[in-house]
């Protein structure tokens, strides 16, 4: 069965210091490996898509990382604010998979504390 | 920008009720897809759609029958609501399956 496990499942910083999210998945074969962040009250929105090749992606203060020997894959936050408390969701749709190919992490709820 | 949008934002049902949930994006995307969300839990496909006129299962479609009539709309609709339908419900939508998908702000529902 297709899983994708994130860890921690929360985490308390202070402002300004950095955090790494994990995320290990079974699914296979492979296609692409997201990170979505969700604010609490809202939906999920995209923070970055990696395919196999690419081993590092950023996008902004958020920096993602790519193992497909491991199956692991990490969401690095660099000098975090009050405005990244929210839950961090990884999700691997499987090629071939169509749409109903995604399998959801249950989330890291990561707060920031002033 | 709109992109997906989905009302009513909050609702409370008595086990029994029927009410709609409804979805609509303005990105011409053709795959549409049903979320729910519980706490501590990743989130479960309940349908997908992949055009107007097409719809299928997803992981827990039971309670629940969507439509697509258009390209547009995409409606959840829950016929004899149960307290196990409490939720947070979510719309989504993608270009391709594997693309980078658009989710509404969520339902929250409650069935008491």
């Amino acid at each position: 069965k297709n899983q994708v496990e994130q860890s921690p499942q929360s985490l308390i910083i202070l402002e300004g210091k950095n955090c790494t999210l994990q995320c290990n998945y079974t699914v296979s074969p492979f296609s692409n490996l997201r990170w979505y962040k969700q604010d609490t009250g809202r939906g999920p929105v995209s923070l970055t898509i990696m395919t196999f090749s690419e081993n590092t992606k950023s996008n902004g203060r958020y920096t993602a990382t790519l193992d497909a020997d491991t199956k692991q894959s990490s969401l690095h936050i660099t000098a975090s604010q009050l405005s990244d408390s929210a839950s961090y969701i990884c999700v691997a749709p499987y090629s071939g998979g169509g749409a109903d190919g995604l399998t959801f992490g249950k989330g890291t709820h990561l707060i920031i504390q002033p | 920008n709109a992109g997906v949008t989905q009302t009513p934002k909050f609702r409370i049902l008595k086990i029994g009720q029927s009410m709609t949930l409804q979805c609509t994006q303005d990105m011409n995307h053709n795959y549409m897809y049903w979320y729910r969300q519980d706490p501590g839990m990743g989130l479960k496909l309940i349908y997908y759609s992949v055009g107007a006129g097409i719809t299928d299962k997803g992981e827990v479609p039971n309670g629940y029958n969507v439509s697509r009539s258009t390209t547009e709309d995409f409606p959840l609709r829950l016929e004899l609501a149960a307290p196990s339908q409490t939720s947070v419900y979510f719309c989504a939508s993608s270009l391709q399956p594997n693309t980078e998908a658009f989710f509404g702000q969520g339902t929250r529902l409650t069935v008491v």
